[in-house]
């Protein structure tokens, strides 16, 4: 079992689309949880990043944290086809970091 | 503009020939680390490094070998003995000297195996 589990997709939507993308993880030690943009042939920028359970807000990007659940999410809203790209979670505890495989996300205008 | 700059993008290798991938950063960032990205695998960490002439093996270490003779600088070097070296290489650096999810990368490096 990977440690960090995540849907390949591709996930498309409409322009205007709410987009719910997720993770799931089996090391409860994990404290760090990370969202990455990665757009096509280029190398992943940093989208979010978390500590504890709870949500963090920035413009259209919302990132959920469910430490008892072992998930953790992040929310596009008002979607826009430049959101098309691959999303990576990643999630550190220690000098231990993990990313998961990523999602395909295609926003169609 | 500060960044970390990687060379060449693509790069096509025969069987059992050596390539080397260059990397550089002006962030002065402490911390360099390598990636592999294959589809539908997460990043993989080759190899790390947290301060000049000192460096660690990552998860996939075997087959690979870098250097860090100067702050700026990670070359990674693809040996003949790395088995599936066809893949995108990442180059990433932070802030600390701690493996912080906080990771800066290049644009990556296309490797091609002949």
């Amino acid at each position: 079992q990977k440690e960090v589990e995540q849907d390949p997709g591709p996930l498309s939507v409409p322009e205007g689309a709410i987009v719910s993308l997720n993770c799931t993880y089996s090391n409860s030690a994990f404290q760090y949880f990370m969202w990455y943009r990665q757009y096509s042939r280029k190398g992943p920028e940093l989208l979010m990043y978390t500590y504890s359970s709870g949500n963090k807000e920035d413009g259209r990007f919302t990132a959920q944290v469910d430490k008892s659940s072992k998930y953790i999410s992040l929310f596009i809203r008002d979607s826009q086809p430049s959101d098309s790209a691959t999303y990576l979670c990643a999630m550190e505890y220690g000098n231990k970091l993990v990313f998961g495989a990523g999602t395909i996300l295609r926003v169609k205008s | 503009d500060g960044g970390i700059t990687q060379s060449p993008k693509y790069l096509f290798r025969k069987e059992g020939q050596n390539v080397t991938l260059s990397c550089e950063q002006n962030l002065n960032h402490d911390a360099m680390y390598w990636y592999r990205q294959d589809p539908g695998q997460g990043l993989r960490l080759i190899y790390y490094s947290q301060i000049v002439n000192d460096f660690q093996k990552g998860d996939i270490a075997e087959g690979y070998s870098v250097s860090r003779e100067k702050k700026e600088s990670f070359p990674l070097t693809v040996t003949s003995a790395q088995k599936n070296p066809t893949a995108f290489y990442l180059c990433a650096s932070s802030r600390g000297q701690s493996n912080t999810g906080e990771l800066f990368f290049g644009e990556g490096s296309r490797l091609t195996v002949l």
